[in-house]
């Protein structure tokens, strides 16, 4: 059983061109996030949502959207993709009030912008 | 402004060997310190954490030393094996349910 899905897994488009990422956890966490690794495979968070509320923005364009329809899902919108959006997206889950920040991270979606 | 910082980039070691890796961090509200273990295609996985109330966590192979009043932490694998040849990263938040500071990463070859 997949903890924490992602599709898809790759995604090919030309620049100005409008996506989507899906990302669903079974974990029944409360808790989820976008990360954005780049080429030199640094990790930055972009969103983190709290039970289908924006918590943290990081000052990510507003071509960005992340969408929670529901606790297990997360989903980010991208419009005008630019060449710089060419990274792997990682989608990540935790439970609050466990007195841990246990966050469980989905397989990635390796974004090229051409 | 890198909030933790990770050394080595890379680092090489023979099968059996110790490998080790250090994280130094700034800001004295972090509270969590994880570890991932990524490998190529896949998404990090959670290897082992530790909190500042103690000083060193082990599981199996992996163990973690935290030296609370010089901001630092590090990974110890111990009898590494070439199945532990993967990119590592460290990563430290505050209490609660935050986004993760990631450290830059090493990549760790184990050579038989």
């Amino acid at each position: 059983d997949t903890a924490v899905s992602q599709t898809p897994k790759y995604l090919v488009t030309q620049m100005g061109n409008d996506k989507s990422i899906k990302c669903e956890q079974n974990l029944g966490h409360d808790t989820m996030y976008w990360y954005k690794q780049d080429s030199k495979k640094f990790l930055k968070i972009m969103f983190s949502y709290n039970n289908k509320e924006l918590i943290i923005n990081e000052t990510v364009p507003n071509r960005f959207s992340p969408k929670s329809p529901d606790k297990a899902h997360l989903n980010l919108h991208i419009n005008s993709l630019e060449l710089g959006d060419s990274a792997v997206y990682f989608c990540a889950s935790s439970q609050s009030g466990t007195g841990s920040n246990e966050q469980y991270f989905g397989p990635g979606t390796r974004l090229t912008v051409t | 402004q890198q909030q933790v910082k990770q050394s080595p980039q890379s680092l090489i070691v023979q099968k059996g060997g110790i490998s080790i890796i250090n994280c130094a961090y700034e800001n004295t509200a972090f509270d969590y310190f994880p570890w991932y273990q990524q490998f190529p295609g896949k998404g990090p996985a959670l290897l082992i954490a530790i909190r500042p109330d103690v000083s060193e966590k082990k599981e199996g192979r992996f163990t973690i030393s935290f030296n609370k009043s010089a901001k630092q932490f590090s990974l110890h694998i111990m009898d590494s094996q070439p199945g532990d040849s993967a990119t590592y990263f460290c990563a430290a938040s505050p209490s609660g349910n935050t986004p993760l500071v990631f450290g830059k990463g090493t990549r760790l070859s184990v050579i038989a």
